[in-house]
């Protein structure tokens, strides 16, 4: 059975603070790797894509993959309560998206 | 990016009956899927449907229970059949896409 883990938190940090996200996965073949963002009673929504391995910016968030370690992480800087939401890790192989269970975060102000 | 859209957005079911799930690609795409999310946890693939062919179902998902059908390219229905308050959940469909992969998904109670 191919996996894709989080821890489900929930995780709790103060406005400003930097949220560290984790993700491992178990499908080596796994090609690419997707953070969504979830807003109670709405559907995901795409933060963040990685291919590669090393780290990927984009504005406040940072995306970084080890394909040796099978490990995907989502970093969020300067944290605002409106980033509390669900937080889903996604690894595609063959076009198959699979997701993990979600990371529940809370920015507190 | 392909838009989805996906109707019913909602629906409130007697349980015994079933429900008709439309989803709506505005560009041609080989694959579909379709995904639940039950309440309170993740997104759990039902099942590949392609175009010309069955659908390709996971495991613990049968095709009596959500028959899928794929008559084009742009187009795919999922039904929740004989449905009890078990199948309350999420239905999202999807495709390949980078940016745009769910539509807005139908939020389904069985009572």
């Amino acid at each position: 059975q191919k996996e894709v883990e989080q821890n489900s938190g929930p995780l709790s940090v103060p406005e400003g603070a930097i949220a560290s996200l984790n993700c491992t996965y178990s499908d080596r073949g796994s090609q690419s790797f997707f953070w969504y963002r979830q807003y109670s009673g709405k559907s995901p929504e795409l933060i963040m894509f990685i291919y590669s391995n090393g780290d990927k910016e984009d504005g406040r968030f940072t995306a970084q993959l080890n394909k040796a370690s099978q490990y995907v992480s989502l970093l969020i800087r300067d944290s605002q309560p409106s980033d509390s939401a669900t937080y889903l890790c996604a690894v595609t192989e063959s076009q198959i998206r699979r997701f993990g269970a979600g990371t529940r975060l809370t920015v507190k102000p | 990016s392909a838009v989805i859209s996906q109707k019913p957005s909602r629906d409130i079911c007697q349980r015994g009956t079933s429900l008709t799930i439309q989803c709506q690609v505005d560009s041609q795409v080989t694959m579909m899927f379709w995904y639940r999310q039950q309440p309170g946890q993740s997104l759990t693939l039902i099942a590949t449907a392609n175009q010309g062919s069955e659908a390709t179902y996971e495991s613990g998902f049968v095709i009596d229970k959500f028959p899928i059908s794929r008559p084009n390219l742009t187009f795919s229905t999922l039904t929740v059949s004989n449905m009890s308050p078990e199948d309350s959940s999420i239905y999202l469909c999807s495709v390949p896409n980078t940016e745009a992969f769910f539509g807005q998904g139908t939020r389904l109670t069985v009572v």
